[in-house]
């Protein structure tokens, strides 16, 4: 089983603020996928990247994937009360089920 | 439908007894998960079927858990004998299994053995 370690697990940020989001592994990933989940509810994917370095955004969300496909990086801009819920980074690699990390999970206070 | 339904949404049981959570997938997905999520932990796989085949049952975490698929559709989470440490959300997902692997998650299953 790869490990994708997620740091940090606890973030408690106030609206406007900037954050940064890891999510690390010592294995090579064909594709890594972001994921929000709030509570009550299951995790709704945010993004997959799947090329080396590649960078995409969602609004004020940006998602890049390490150049050796091992790493990932979640950035939200001037964050939002609406952005609080717990963020899941997950790895594919030549298998059928995807790895998940533990997660971290932000409050964003008013 | 338009998502993966599962039910109950939530159960309480008591120590011993047997559950069944259903879980019905995103019509014309291949592939089901079944995963557990207990507080703290992440999301903790333990089953993937592939039509009504299941290629891989290691992250069962014991015995008393199985599951089967019908029809290439529903499938059934069974727990024999139920442990308070059983208590969790079981999540399913389905997916079209291509590469990337994009997974859909239902809304989960909360189990509590008391």
């Amino acid at each position: 089983t790869q490990l994708l370690e997620q740091s940090p697990q606890f973030l408690s940020i106030q609206e406007g603020e900037n954050l940064t989001v890891y999510c690390n592994s010592s294995s090579v990933f064909s594709s890594l996928q972001w994921y929000r989940q709030e509570p009550g509810e299951g995790p709704v994917l945010l993004v997959t990247v799947v090329t080396g370095g590649e960078v995409k955004k969602l609004k004020r969300l940006t998602f890049q994937f390490g150049d050796a496909r091992k790493d990932s990086s979640l950035h939200i801009t001037a964050a939002q009360p609406g952005d609080t819920g717990l963020y899941l980074c997950a790895g594919e690699n030549s298998g059928y089920a995807l790895n998940f990390g533990k997660g971290t999970s932000l409050l964003v206070t008013p | 439908g338009a998502g993966v339904s599962q039910s109950p949404s939530n159960k309480v049981t008591e120590k011993g007894k047997d559950v069944e959570l259903r879980c019905d997938p995103i019509s014309g997905h291949t592939a089901l998960y079944w995963y557990r999520q207990s507080l703290g932990q992440g999301l903790e796989f333990l089953i993937y079927f592939q039509g009504n085949s299941a290629p891989d049952k290691s992250g069962l975490p014991s015995d008393r858990f199985s599951a089967e698929r019908t029809g290439g559709s529903v499938s059934t989470l069974t727990i024999q004998r139920t442990q308070q440490e059983d208590s969790a959300v079981y999540l399913c997902a389905s997916s079209k299994r291509r590469s990337p692997n994009t997974i859909y998650f239902g809304e989960g299953s909360w189990l509590t053995v008391v």
